[in-house]
């Protein structure tokens, strides 16, 4: 199975922020990458597919890049609603589909 | 609207068996492959299982192989997961998941259903 690695794990930042969400494949997916948003006692919410191509209704803050087996999740101006636990996905190699570990984005 | 409703899960004791259930509503049910994502208390997603829209190719993790079965009715517009030989780290949220149409990743999630495997 492709195993997914987030990092950080948690991170702290500040509303205005710029933060970036690292993902890392044990090996190459292409572009078949997702991420997810998931706020406590709430199912996830997919935030990118394709690797960079934005959800409909996502916020434009929200950008994804990468390629291969290295992927990051930008938000370019952390807004309060935006603190949450993001969790990447492979897609590429099915069964089984892959998360990884999970970014919990905390206030600084 | 898209809406995915998981019913059946509880408390059951190590061993025995569950049956969890997902209603569909909002699209053409039988147009869509299936999942079952769990998340253990304080933990990440976890695939658990996938089912083609005609039930023709499923998938398993593998920590789960053996023991569930998944299936499903699609004049009934529902999704099933038989678990059975429960394990105390079965212990989840049980979320249903609707597969988007560019491929295995999810737009639609049910709330999801608990399960815990305790004596």
């Amino acid at each position: 199975a492709i195993r997914m690695t987030q990092s950080p794990s948690s991170l702290s930042a500040s509303t205005g922020d710029r933060v970036t969400i690292t993902c890392r494949a044990s090996q190459g997916i292409s572009s078949y990458l997702a991420w997810y948003q998931q706020k406590p006692g709430k199912a996830p919410k997919l935030l990118i597919y394709a690797a960079s191509t934005l959800q409909s209704g996502v916020p434009s803050r929200f950008s994804g890049s990468g390629s291969g087996t290295d992927f990051t999740l930008t938000i370019s101006c952390l807004q309060s609603e935006d603190f949450a636990t993001y969790y990447c996905q492979q897609y590429y190699s099915y069964p089984p589909i892959t998360f990884g570990g999970g970014t919990k984005v905390e206030i600084k | 609207e898209v809406q995915l409703v998981e019913s059946g899960g509880g408390l059951v004791q190590p061993g025995r068996s569950l049956r969890l259930s997902c209603a569909a509503s909002g699209f053409t049910f039988d147009d869509y492959a299936m999942h079952w994502v769990r998340q253990a208390p304080g933990k990440g997603l976890e695939w658990v299982s996938g089912i083609s829209w005609n039930s023709g190719s499923i998938g398993y993790a593998d920590s789960v192989k053996g023991r569930f079965t998944i299936s499903r009715d699609n004049a009934k517009n529902s999704l099933y997961l038989q678990m059975n030989s429960l394990r105390a780290e079965d212990t989840a949220l049980y979320y249903c998941a609707k597969e988007s149409d560019g491929g295995e990743y999810f737009q639609h999630w049910g709330q999801g259903t608990l399960v815990t495997v305790s004596s």
